[in-house]
C-alpha cells in the first residue's frame, strides 16, 4: 500500500494567519491527492481533489498544491470555523489511504 | 437528495462478525463506487475498501484482507460491509461513502473524484 505522511500532526495558529499543511506519498501518485476537513463528530468533507482543484462550495481562501510525491493544503488567511482535522488521502492505486490528519487549532 | 443511510449501532464479542449495511438513494447507484472508511475513537481515518456497482469487484487495504467482505445489491441500490474475527480494536465508526467511477485527465494531469458523500456512521463496539 502507499503510506500518506502527513505534517505536523498538529498546528496552533492566530486568526488571519496563512497556514500550511503538507502531505508526502510513499510513491509517484500523479495528482490523485484528495484533501479533506474533519470536525468532531461528523463525517469528513472534501475541500480538494486532483491535489488543486477547488470543491463545489468550499471558500478560495483554501489552495492545494503539489503533483509526484509532495503536496501542500494552503489557508491563505485562518478564520475561526477552520477548527478541524484536516487529512489527505491519495486515491492512484486500487488501494486507497489518508494520512494521519492535522488538527489545526486557533491561539 | 443523495443518501446513504447505515444500518444501527452494532456490540459484538470478541471473534464474532459484524455486518454493515449502507442503503443508497437519490443517484444512479451504478455510476459510483461505494467505499467504506472506519475511525476509531479520538483517532484518524482508515480506508477499509471499495466495491465496483456494476461487477461487484472489491478492493481491501492490505490490513484488511482475508478479514473484509463487501457485496452489493443492485436491485435496491444497498451495499454492504462484513468484517470477520473481530477484536477490541476494530472498535469505531464505520462509514460508507460514494466516490464517483469516472477519473478525469487535463492538461497531461489525471485525477479521480473525492468522496462527496457520506452515510452517517455506525458505530461497531467490540467487548467481553
Amino acid at each position: 500500500d502507499i503510506q500518506m505522511t502527513q505534517s505536523p500532526s498538529s498546528l496552533s495558529a492566530s486568526v488571519g494567519d496563512r497556514v500550511t499543511i503538507t502531505c508526502r506519498a510513499s510513491r509517484h501518485i500523479d495528482s490523485f491527492l484528495n484533501w479533506y476537513q474533519q470536525e468532531p463528530g461528523k463525517p469528513p468533507k472534501a475541500l480538494i481533489y486532483g491535489a488543486s482543484i477547488l470543491q463545489s462550495g468550499v471558500p478560495s481562501r483554501f489552495t492545494g498544491s503539489g503533483s509526484g510525491t509532495d503536496f501542500n493544503l494552503t489557508i491563505s488567511s485562518l478564520l475561526p470555523e477552520d477548527v478541524a482535522t484536516y487529512f489527505c488521502q491519495q486515491s492512484y492505486s486500487d488501494q486507497h489511504s489518508f494520512g494521519q490528519g492535522t488538527k489545526l487549532e486557533i491561539k | 437528495q443523495v443518501q446513504l443511510v447505515q444500518s444501527g449501532g452494532e456490540v459484538k464479542k470478541p471473534g464474532a462478525s459484524v455486518k454493515v449495511s449502507c442503503e443508497t438513494s437519490g443517484y444512479s447507484f451504478s455510476a459510483y463506487y461505494i467505499h467504506w472508511v472506519r475511525q476509531a475513537p479520538g483517532q484518524g481515518l482508515e480506508w477499509m475498501g471499495r466495491i465496483h456497482p456494476n461487477d461487484g469487484v472489491s478492493n481491501y487495504g492490505q490490513q484488511f484482507q482475508g478479514r473484509i467482505t463487501l457485496t452489493r445489491d443492485r436491485s435496491t441500490g444497498t451495499a454492504y460491509m462484513e468484517l470477520a474475527s473481530l477484536r477490541s480494536d476494530d472498535t469505531a465508526v464505520y462509514y460508507c461513502a460514494r466516490v464517483k467511477i469516472a477519473k478525469f485527465c487535463s492538461g497531461g494531469r489525471c485525477y479521480s473524484s473525492p468522496i462527496d458523500y457520506w452515510g452517517q456512521g455506525t458505530l461497531v463496539t467490540v467487548s467481553s
